[in-house]
């Protein structure tokens, strides 16, 4: 059983431009989280969506957006892309009222 | 600051000792997670805790959740290099149900010293 499964695994980028990432969830899962964790600190929560609908955000600007398919995996997408958003984004899912997330490996997300 | 202290930031244990990381929110806790992550990779789920006075054991970690729901403590018996890595709790702070997003702490750096 496969579990989380995120792409790309590292990704460089230059200021201004626009990046998309993408989570594949746990079989069986409905619910995608995204989280992004900067060097040294603990993971900050983006969104999360389900039923194909963004369902919580985090304080998160709207540069960064998302999308969740019929078949429950999602993407990730940051527009106009700043130096502080270099670090490893984090895909977890879960079911709805399962409670425990699930993480996948993570995308490192390098902006020069 | 931040919303979930945990502590201490760093710990250097040889191995064979034992451990405790603690976990201090300011807000009840609806759902206290305990992951593990090893440098720069994903994080792997250790253990959920969600009614006051919780305890749960695997292999030779042990978790709690206090009465008032506000910390929690993870606690390693005999320490060995395969536990070295960053422990993070996670926590869920709404009280609607379901799976929320959770807010983390900032981990603590765990080395073992053989």
């Amino acid at each position: 059983d496969a579990g989380v499964t995120q792409s790309p695994t590292h990704l460089i980028k230059t200021r201004g431009q626009q990046v998309t990432l993408r989570c594949s969830p746990k079989s069986g899962h409905d619910t995608v989280s995204w989280y992004q964790q900067a060097l040294g600190q603990g993971p900050q929560f983006i969104f999360q969506y389900y039923e194909e609908e963004e369902r919580q955000r985090g304080n998160f600007p709207d540069r960064f957006s998302g999308h969740q398919f019929p078949n429950y995996s999602s993407e990730l997408n940051v527009n106009a892309l700043l130096l502080g958003d270099s670090a490893l984004y984090l895909c977890a899912s879960s079911l709805m009222w399962g409670h425990i997330q699930y993480f996948g490996a993570g995308t490192r997300l390098s902006v020069l | 600051s931040q919303e979930l202290e945990q502590s201490p930031q760093s710990l250097i244990v040889q191995e064979g000792k034992n451990l405790t990381i603690n976990c201090t929110s300011s807000k009840t806790l609806y759902g206290l997670y305990w992951y593990k992550q090893k440098y720069g990779e994903g994080l792997i789920f250790l253990m959920m805790l969600q009614k006051g006075g919780e305890e749960k054991s695997h292999e030779k970690i042990t978790a709690k959740l206090d009465e008032k729901k506000q910390q929690s403590s993870l606690h390693i018996t005999a320490s060995q290099p395969s536990h070295a890595g960053i422990y993070l709790c996670g926590a869920d702070m709404n009280s609607g149900g379901g799976a929320d997003g959770l807010t983390f702490g900032k981990g603590t750096h765990l080395i073992i010293q053989p």
